[in-house]
C-alpha cells in the first residue's frame, strides 16, 4: 500500500539549532508530496511541494529516491516556526496522518 | 476570494444532539473533502466529492455520520445522534481539480459534545 509515515509524533529543538522533520513513503513511480504546517489554532496550509523546489521560511525538502524519504529542513529554527507540521502522501487524494508537533524553545 | 469558509466555527451540544457543519469550497475548485481531528488520530479523511459526487466514504466513522454536497458550492456535514467521543475539530478543504493535488483548508469546526 502507499503510504507516508512521520517517525516523530513531538520534536524540540532550541532556538537558532538546526531542525528536520522526517518523513518517509512508499509510493511506487514518482509520488507528489507537500509539507503542509498548521500553526496554533489556525487552518492547515500549504508550505512546500516537491515538484516547486522552492524554499519557504527557510525551510527546504528534497525528494530522496533512494531513501524514499522528503525531509524537512531548516538551519536554524525560530520560535515562530513551532507548529504541527504534516507530510501528506498523494494517491488520488492527500493522506495525512498524525503529524508532527515542532517546539522551539527560547 | 474569501477561501473556504466554515460555519459554526465552535460547537457546544449534549450528547444525542444533532450536529450540521457547514462548508463553502472555494469558487471553481470541483473536490471537496472532510476531515477531522483529534489529539490521538491526527487529521483522517472523512469523505470526499468530485463534481458534488461522493467518490470514498470509507473513513465515515459510522452511520451517525453523514455527508451531503447538493451543489457545487455548498456541502454538510451532519452527525445524529451526537456522542461525546465525537468531540473534534472537523476540517474542510477544497481542491481545484484531478491532477493539481493542492488541498486548500477552511478555518475548521471545532465541535464540543457534553
Amino acid at each position: 500500500a502507499q503510504r507516508v509515515t512521520q517517525p516523530e509524533k513531538l520534536l524540540s529543538v532550541f532556538k537558532g539549532a538546526p531542525v528536520e522533520l522526517k518523513c518517509n513513503y512508499s509510493y511506487s513511480g514518482s509520488p507528489e508530496l507537500f509539507w503542509y504546517v498548521q500553526y496554533s489554532r489556525q487552518r492547515l496550509q500549504l508550505l512546500l511541494r516537491h515538484i516547486s523546489r522552492e524554499s519557504i521560511k527557510g525551510f527546504t525538502a528534497d525528494l530522496n529516491k533512494g531513501e524514499t524519504s522528503f525531509h524537512l529542513k531548516k538551519p536554524f529554527a525560530q520560535e515562530e516556526d513551532s507548529a504541527m507540521y504534516y507530510c501528506p502522501g498523494s494517491a488520488r487524494q492527500l493522506t495525512f496522518g498524525s503529524g508532527t508537533q515542532l517546539t522551539v524553545l527560547p | 476570494d474569501a477561501g473556504v469558509i466554515q460555519s459554526p466555527r465552535h460547537e457546544v451540544t449534549e450528547m444525542g444532539q444533532e450536529v450540521t457543519l457547514r462548508c463553502k469550497p472555494i469558487s471553481g475548485h470541483n473536490s471537496l473533502f472532510w476531515y477531522r481531528q483529534t489529539m490521538m488520530r491526527g487529521l483522517e479523511l472523512l469523505i470526499y466529492f468530485n463534481n458534488n459526487v461522493p467518490i470514498d466514504d470509507s473513513g465515515m466513522p459510522e452511520d451517525r455520520f453523514s455527508a451531503k454536497m447538493p451543489n457545487a458550492s455548498f456541502s454538510t456535514l451532519k452527525i445524529q445522534p451526537s456522542e461525546p467521543r465525537d468531540s473534534a475539530v472537523y476540517f474542510c478543504a477544497s481542491r481545484a481539480g484531478v491532477g493539481n493535488n493542492e488541498q486548500f483548508f477552511g478555518p475548521g469546526t471545532r465541535l464540543t459534545v457534553l
